[in-house]
C-alpha cells in the first residue's frame, strides 16, 4: 500500500523568507501524481501544486515550487517570500491515477512570523 | 492504533437509494472532518465536528446530505436519495485541531 510521510509536524518561517516542507512516499508504481494541499483555518483543502511523476521538471506555481526526487521518493514544497497568508496546515498527497484515491500525509503546520 | 477507519471502501448503488458512509476516528481526536473528492471540484469540505458537535456544515451540498456523530468514536455521512452526481470519493479525517490530521482511506461511491 502507498504511504505518505510528513516528518515535520510544525514549521516556522519569518515573513519574506523561504521555507521547505518535506514529504516522502512509498510506492511500487512508476506513474503517479503528487500534490500539496493547503488547509487554512476554514478547513477547506486548497490545491497548491501538483507534479506528474513522468515529468522530470519540477512544478512551479508563483512562489511555490517543488523538489521532486523520484528515485528518493521525495517531494518537498518550497515557499519563497513567505507571506502571513501562507500560515496553514500543508498536506502532501499521492494519487496513482488509475482511479484510486488520494493518500495523505499527516500534515505540517506552518507558522509565519511577522 | 489502526488509524481512521472508513467503511465501506467501495459502494455501488442505484439512483434513489439511501447510502450511509461510516467513519471511526482515532481515539482522542476531538475533530472530525468529512471531505468529498471529485475530478471536477477537487477536495471539498462537507462538514466538520468538534467534540461530536457539528461546527460548520456549509459545505454540505444539499438537504439530501446529512452527517451525524453520535459519539466520539463514530460518525456517519448519509445521502438520501442518492444521485449519479454524488459519485465521488468521500474522506473522513480526524485530528486534535491544531496538529496533524489523519485521513482515512476513503470510500469510493458510485451511483448508477
Amino acid at each position: 500500500a502507498q504511504t505518505v510521510t510528513q516528518s515535520q509536524p510544525e514549521m516556522s518561517v519569518q515573513e519574506a523568507e523561504t521555507v521547505t516542507l518535506s514529504c516522502t512516499y512509498d510506492t511500487s508504481e512508476s506513474d503517479y501524481y503528487l500534490f500539496w494541499y493547503k488547509q487554512p483555518p476554514s478547513r477547506q483543502m486548497i490545491l497548491v501544486i501538483r507534479q506528474e511523476a513522468y515529468k522530470q521538471q519540477n512544478a512551479t506555481e508563483n512562489r511555490f515550487s517543488v523538489n521532486f526526487q523520484k528515485a528518493a521518493k521525495s517531494f518537498s514544497l518550497k515557499i519563497s517570500d513567505s507571506q502571513l497568508g501562507d500560515a496553514a496546515m500543508y498536506f502532501c498527497a499521492y494519487y496513482e491515477g488509475s482511479g484510486d484515491k488520494l493518500t495523505f500525509g499527516t500534515g505540517t503546520r506552518l507558522a509565519v512570523r511577522p | 492504533d489502526a488509524g481512521v477507519i472508513q467503511s465501506p471502501r467501495h459502494e455501488v448503488t442505484e439512483m434513489g437509494q439511501e447510502v450511509t458512509l461510516r467513519c471511526k476516528p482515532i481515539s482522542g481526536h476531538d475533530y472530525l472532518f468529512w471531505y468529498r473528492q471529485t475530478m471536477m471540484r477537487g477536495l471539498e469540505l462537507l462538514i466538520y465536528f468538534n467534540n461530536n458537535v457539528p461546527i460548520d456544515d456549509s459545505g454540505m451540498p444539499e438537504d439530501r446530505f446529512s452527517a451525524k456523530m453520535p459519539n466520539a468514536s463514530f460518525s456517519t455521512l448519509k445521502i438520501q436519495p442518492s444521485e449519479p452526481r454524488d459519485s465521488a470519493v468521500y474522506f473522513c479525517a480526524g485530528g486534535t485541531g491544531i496538529s496533524e490530521a489523519f485521513f482515512g482511506q476513503g470510500t469510493r461511491l458510485t451511483v448508477v
